[in-house]
């Protein structure tokens, strides 16, 4: 079984849309997690921490609920400049590596 | 966050052929990693660098193939050695730098061999 899995999409929405991905990981010793957004022919960049209450940053909210080892991401009010890959990261307690999901991509059309 | 930088950002390379990638950060870093991210897939790691130590390199990839360098707290370099069409991948180096042990990235060396 994959440390980490995500929905691969795509996912098409219209503008102001609001959309959720989300991402199941295998190792219940996980300890951090991430969404990460990688645009096209781009670097990986770190979107937001998701923390164990849940939190938000703007249009984006993450959730974690360790009791079913998954995490979510809701983008509300989608905007054109959403659209990218996802990807649900997570570093399991001991390591240093990050685990990466595939990637769930994103296209928010006008 | 770190400024990351890699050289080259991109290269085409022949079958049996090697090349030598390299990462700067603008700080002092504990720990750098190298990554590969194959056409259509994620990030797989290769190995974890640390200055003054031999890499630690995971399950798939071996020295031979891939020896790193570590000379200092803020370089390193990766090489693909011998290199096949099946090395052709983007090669991403990152470092740590967060409360929560997230990293961040250079902006990658696209690599097509031929």
């Amino acid at each position: 079984r994959k440390e980490v899995e995500q929905d691969p999409g795509p996912f098409n929405v219209p503008e102001g849309a609001t959309v959720a991905f989300n991402c199941t990981y295998s190792n219940s010793a996980s300890q951090s997690f991430f969404w990460y957004r990688q645009d096209c022919r781009k670097e990986p960049k770190l979107l937001m921490s998701v923390y164990s209450s849940g939190n938000e940053d703007g249009r984006f909210t993450a959730q974690l609920n360790r009791a079913s080892q998954y995490i979510s991401l809701l983008i509300r009010d989608s905007k054109l400049s959403d659209s990218a890959t996802y990807l649900c990261v997570v570093i399991r307690t001991g390591a240093n590596n990050l685990f990466f999901g595939t990637g769930t991509r994103l296209t928010v059309i006008p | 966050s770190a400024v990351i930088s890699q050289k080259p950002s991109r290269d085409i390379c022949q079958r049996g052929t090697s090349l030598t990638i390299q990462c700067q950060v603008d700080s002092q870093v504990t720990m750098m990693f190298w990554y590969r991210q194959q056409p259509g897939q994620s990030l797989t790691l290769i190995a974890t660098a640390n200055q003054g130590s031999e890499a630690t390199y995971e399950s798939g990839f071996v020295i031979d193939k891939f020896p790193i360098s570590r000379p200092n707290l803020t370089f390193s370099t990766l090489t693909v050695s011998n290199m096949s069409p099946e090395d052709s991948s983007i090669y991403l180096c990152s470092v740590e730098g967060g409360t929560y042990y997230e990293q961040y990235f250079g902006p990658g060396t696209r690599l097509t061999v031929t």
